[in-house]
């Protein structure tokens, strides 16, 4: 089993749509986890960190479920700038490695 | 601050030669990484060093590579000889602390023929 896997995508969807997408990782002593948004021949740059309480920034809400050991992402009111590459990292624990997920690929359509 | 900065931004290169990449971390970051991203594997983690110290090289592919970091403002990341299946985006990153997220500079697209 990979150590963070996601879906690949690409997911397509409307303008103004609702979108989410999951996120696995293996190991369930991990303890950072990140969300990370990269455009197209570009480098991978912080979207949010993932709070066990679960957060908010404006239209994006990232959840932490332990016991299922996942991480979630929701875009509400979908842009056509959000189209990218959304990456799921997380923290091996113990050390001082980020493990990338290897990316859903998220396509708005006008 | 200016972020991470690396360089070159584009390296192409013929096979057999040496391919050294560089890397300026963000003052006052102790961690820095070093990744390679492909269409096939997404982002591997190469090495990562803390204080100056490699702590991890698993993910560094074989002994064409090397990696080194002098001092704090400063890494770089070696082949020796290079191959065509080398060819990625390779990415520097630092981070301030252990659990926080990392910074990533623009990437060096490096391509060997």
């Amino acid at each position: 089993r990979k150590e963070v896997e996601q879906d690949p995508g690409p997911f397509n969807v409307p303008e103004g749509a609702t979108v989410a997408f999951n996120c696995t990782y293996s190991n369930s002593a991990s303890q950072s986890f990140f969300w990370y948004r990269q455009d197209c021949r570009k480098e991978p740059k912080l979207l949010m960190s993932v709070y066990s309480s679960g957060n908010e920034d404006g239209r994006f809400t990232a959840q932490l479920n332990r016991a299922s050991q996942y991480i979630s992402l929701l875009i509400r009111d979908s842009k056509l700038s959000d189209s990218a590459t959304y990456l799921c990292v997380v923290n091996s624990p113990g050390t001082y490695k980020y493990i990338f997920g290897t990316g859903t690929r998220l396509k708005v359509l006008a | 601050d200016a972020g991470v900065i690396q360089s070159p931004r584009h390296e192409v290169t013929e096979m057999g030669q040496e391919v050294t990449l560089r890397c300026k971390p963000i003052s006052g970051h102790n961690s820095l990484f070093w990744y390679r991203q492909t269409m096939m594997r997404g982002l591997e983690l190469l090495i990562y060093f803390n204080n100056n110290v490699p702590i991890d090289d698993s993910g560094m592919p074989e002994d064409r590579f090397s990696a080194k970091m002098p001092n704090a403002s400063f890494s770089t990341l070696k082949i020796q000889p290079s191959e065509p299946r080398d060819s990625a985006v390779y990415f520097c990153a630092s981070s301030p602390t252990t659990g926080l997220e990392a910074f990533f500079g623009q990437g060096t697209r490096l391509t060997v023929v």
